[in-house]
């Protein structure tokens, strides 16, 4: 069974700078897909990023990026430029041939003024 | 835009109610699911459906029944709810399964058995 780690339970970042959250993936298979979901407090769960493990160019949308190692089974949240709204818990969620959602125990960021 | 809505934010119920949670959407998405969510333990797959009447276990679905009588609903039920369930539920509904798809989540439930 494939298993998802968030080593980071709580992070904080100051405004406008840029924070790395971490996650990393077991498993035997070689195509899947993986995600970095956002749970804002008290608000629903929206899908950030998307990553494609054949595609080896990481995947971007505006100020969040992927830093996807495959060997190393290692898929990295980087948010720049961090903003108030940022704030929230990010789940990592690994989706393989069964297509269903396995999730990391996510990782609550705080965002400082 | 995709709504997926639950019918209550949140609950209270003693040990031994059979409770009812309730998720619908208007996308008509062929796809829903339960997820029970605990700190530290992120989301855990309870229940999906793939389609009317069609149902499939999840990771965890001892305790748990579903229901998808109707394409845009679907209920999650707790026979006999113990103070285990206590938790963050959360439903969500995609248009497909693989991984192009993305799942639509509603609000959650915080259920409380006492």
């Amino acid at each position: 069974a494939q298993t998802v780690t968030q080593s980071q339970p709580e992070m904080s970042v100051q405004e406008a700078e840029t924070v790395t959250l971490s996650c990393t993936y077991d498993t035997s298979e070689s195509d899947y897909y993986l995600f970095w979901y956002k749970q804002p407090p008290s608000r629903q769960m929206i899908l950030v990023i998307r990553q494609e493990a054949y595609k080896q160019q990481n995947a971007t949308e505006n100020r969040f990026s992927v830093n996807f190692q495959k060997a190393a089974k290692s898929f990295s949240l980087k948010i720049s430029d961090s903003q108030l709204g940022d704030a929230a818990m990010y789940f990592c969620a690994y989706m393989g041939a069964g297509n269903m959602l396995t999730f990391g125990g996510g990782t609550r960021l705080m965002v400082k003024p | 835009d995709v709504k997926v809505t639950q019918s209550s934010r949140y609950l209270v119920k003693r040990t031994g109610e059979k409770v009812f949670l309730e998720c619908v959407q208007d996308m008509d998405h062929e796809n829903m699911f339960w997820y029970r969510q605990d700190p530290g333990l992120g989301l855990r797959l309870i229940y999906f459906s793939y389609d009317v009447k069609m149902k499939e276990k999840g990771d965890i679905p001892e305790g748990y029944s579903v229901s998808r009588e109707k394409k845009e609903r679907f209920s999650l039920i707790l026979e006999s709810a113990s103070t285990n369930q206590t938790s963050m539920y959360l439903c969500a509904s995609s248009l497909g399964l693989a991984g192009a798809y993305e799942q639509y989540f509603g609000p959650g439930t915080r259920l409380t058995v006492t």
